[in-house]
């Protein structure tokens, strides 16, 4: 068993959809969660960092930690056609967010 | 936000040959630095964690005589792939932390490399 798990897609949505993107984790010891957008055959940008469990919002984007469940969610609201990506959750067990342990991706389309 | 640049963004090279990759941060000092490879449609798998001024940390299973990583000043990481095959083709992608004490680790832009 991977140690994070994320449904790869490809999930295509028409534009102004909401997305909900989702990772579940076996490692009780992750206290950092990451979401990261990567556009093909660039690196990984970082999009929302969440300590522990709860909500996290920044504009059109929500993160949401369940430790108690380990399983953690992006929601994308609106979502634009420059939304389409990859986007990968990240974990790791000490705020050193360099030795990040990620998720597969999900491929995200969203339709004009 | 901080810039980490890679060079080079792709390369081509026979099998058999090193290739050597450049990871540095343009604007701030990373005493530690990260390398990771992506092969097509997986996950990012951490390779070795860089150390300026000291032996690199790798991961399980990362040959660290094949995977050669300098870390030679605060702002400059290179990985150095030997003897290059063909199944080392992948995309390979450095992180860096900045010491200032931000918690983000940003990354660089990738380098493809191919193994003919």
């Amino acid at each position: 068993q991977k140690e994070v798990e994320q449904d790869p897609g490809p999930l295509s949505v028409p534009e102004g959809a909401i997305v909900s993107l989702n990772c579940t984790y076996s490692n009780s010891a992750f206290q950092y969660f990451m979401w990261y957008r990567q556009y093909s055959r660039k690196g990984p940008e970082l999009l929302m960092y969440t300590y522990s469990s709860g909500n996290k919002e920044d504009g059109r984007f929500t993160a949401q930690v369940d430790k108690s469940s380990k399983y953690i969610s992006l929601f994308i609201r609106d979502s634009q056609p420059s939304d389409s990506a990859t986007y990968l959750c990240a974990m790791s067990e000490s705020s050193n967010t360099g030795k990040l342990i990620f998720g597969q991706g999900t491929t995200l389309q969203v339709k004009p | 936000g901080a810039v980490v640049s890679q060079h080079p963004s792709w390369v081509i090279c026979k099998s058999g040959t090193s290739v050597k990759i450049e990871c540095r941060s343009l604007d701030f000092q990373a005493t530690t630095m990260f390398w990771y490879r992506q092969f097509p449609k997986q996950s990012l798998m951490l390779m070795a964690t860089s150390n300026e001024g000291s032996k690199a940390t790798y991961e399980q299973g990362v040959e660290k005589d094949k995977f050669l990583i300098n870390h030679a000043s605060l702002t400059l990481s290179t990985l150095t792939v030997t003897s290059a095959h063909p199944e080392d083709s992948s995309f390979y992608i450095c992180s860096a932390r900045d010491d200032g004490g931000n918690t983000e680790a940003f990354f660089g832009q990738g380098t493809r490399l191919t193994v003919v």
